[in-house]
């Protein structure tokens, strides 16, 4: 089936630690995005790639970084410089001549 | 720059009763709208989209929704409401030959009850 692949689904991660969240697309989508959502709050953009090899910031950039080798993968890091990591976090996806977002189920990171 | 405001941030109501989700935008240019729904601990599903035509937007699971431009409006609406739609709903904008770039609201919780 195509969609959107995101893991781990849980991850823990000690202060000072950098993890990586993956996300893959079989959906030959070009553009790539990564959300950052905590209880309660909508959604705030941290990532964005319409192409691969290239790539944006969004609002809340700081502390992460992204990476677009292949256009069906879009891994975001977690850095030790992210001040308050712990979230739930999304990867989406679409086609630039498209207008639809379609999203992955997510991965929820909690620093212990 | 856009901006999207859902009214309420939770929204409790008895299960078969009809229900109303309000979202308000704001923007310079023409946009797109959506309403995503997410159940607990998954990603974000879309139910509707308005992107031009008709104002009246028919969604999954017996939802729709009336973009009003005057009003910079665009309200979920569900005339029975079911257990099973509890959970959180985003409205969503984005400006038209923006590349897709989505400005959500804080979301509402939907609580349906027995």
């Amino acid at each position: 089936d195509g969609g959107i692949t995101q893991s781990p689904k849980y991850l823990f991660r000690k202060e000072g630690q950098n993890v990586t969240l993956s996300c893959e697309q079989n959906l030959n989508h070009d553009a790539m995005y990564w959300y950052r959502q905590d209880p309660g709050q909508g959604l705030r953009l941290i990532y964005y790639s319409q192409i691969v090899n290239d790539f944006q910031k969004g609002d809340i950039a700081e502390g992460y970084s992204v990476s677009r080798e292949k256009k069906e993968s879009f891994p975001l890091t977690v850095t030790s410089a992210q001040k308050n990591p712990t979230a739930f976090y999304l990867c989406a996806s679409t086609q630039l001549s498209g207008n639809t977002i379609y999203f992955g189920e997510g991965s929820w990171l909690t620093v212990v | 720059a856009q901006s999207v405001t859902q009214l309420d941030s939770q929204v409790p109501v008895f299960e078969e009763a009809p229900v109303e989700l309000r979202c308000n935008y704001s923007s310079s240019v023409s946009v797109y709208l959506f309403w995503y729904v997410q159940y607990p601990n998954q990603g974000l599903q879309l139910l509707l989209k308005y992107l031009s035509g008709s104002t009246l937007v028919k969604g999954i699971n017996g939802f729709e929704a009336e973009f009003n431009k005057s009003q910079t409006s665009f309200h979920l609406r569900k005339p029975s409401v079911h257990i099973s739609d509890t959970a959180e709903y985003f409205c969503a904008v984005s400006e038209r030959n923006a590349g897709n770039m989505l400005t959500f609201g804080g979301g509402t919780r939907l609580m349906v009850k027995p």
